[in-house]
């Protein structure tokens, strides 16, 4: 069945560093791909998402480019500040009517001053 | 912004007792859905609810769960004969139409004792 494999945690970073967090998949057919963000306390946010092959999805300095070839979604950020300190979640859906979302087991980023 | 909020936050409960968790989505919403995350492990999607049916459900939603939407605003789940096993956090989620962005809720802490 469909899956999602992401970099286990915890990320350690300071402020300014560079992210990468590494999600790959695998699905029959052509689905979308997500990162989702939860920050402490808080529910599951969309932070970015792509639809097809190539596209690359962004929000608040987060990328990621849809890989079909690799079948990967790396979550990636130029410069972390604390306020993102988090945890991340890769899923995707199989872009049927109705179809849940896969996620990865979440990748928890910590961001020191 | 409209939200997806749930209630209660927290609930604890003894081995053996019936829980219902409750949702509210968002109103426009058509698409519902219950996921749960047992604690260090990934977020597993349970049911999807459609047109007043269950559309989708996963190996885990037995006979034990059941879903309802017993007005025009609340969804709810509800886990019969609890077991410790069923300590989670319990997420609702709508979706406006098939594939678009799901909100979620900030969850509801199930703690069976």
């Amino acid at each position: 069945g469909d899956s999602v494999t992401q970099m286990e945690g915890p990320v350690t970073l300071s402020e300014e560093a560079f992210l990468t967090i590494n999600c790959t998949y695998t699905a029959t057919g052509y689905p979308s791909l997500f990162w989702y963000v939860q920050y402490p306390g808080e529910g599951l946010q969309l932070l970015l998402k792509a639809t097809k092959a190539d596209d690359k999805g962004s929000n608040k300095g987060f990328e990621a480019t849809y890989r079909k070839e690799t079948t990967s979604f790396h979550l990636e950020k130029g410069s972390v500040q604390v306020s993102d300190s988090a945890v991340y979640f890769c899923a995707l859906s199989a872009n049927q009517a109705g179809t849940a979302l896969i996620f990865g087991k979440g990748t928890t980023l910590s961001v020191s001053s | 912004e409209p939200e997806v909020t749930q209630t209660p936050s927290h609930q604890v409960t003894q081995m053996g007792q019936e829980v219902i968790l409750r949702c509210v989505p968002i109103s426009n919403h058509l698409y519902f859905y219950w996921y749960r995350q047992i604690l260090g492990q990934k977020v597993e999607f349970l049911v999807s609810f459609y047109n007043n049916e269950i559309s989708e459900k996963s190996e885990i939603f037995d006979d034990q769960f059941s879903v309802e939407r017993p007005d025009g605003s609340n969804f709810t789940l509800k886990i019969r004969s609890t077991k410790l096993e069923d300590s989670a956090m319990y997420f609702c989620a709508s979706t406006k139409d098939a594939n678009t962005e799901a909100f979620f809720g900030q969850g509801t802490r199930l703690t069976v004792v």
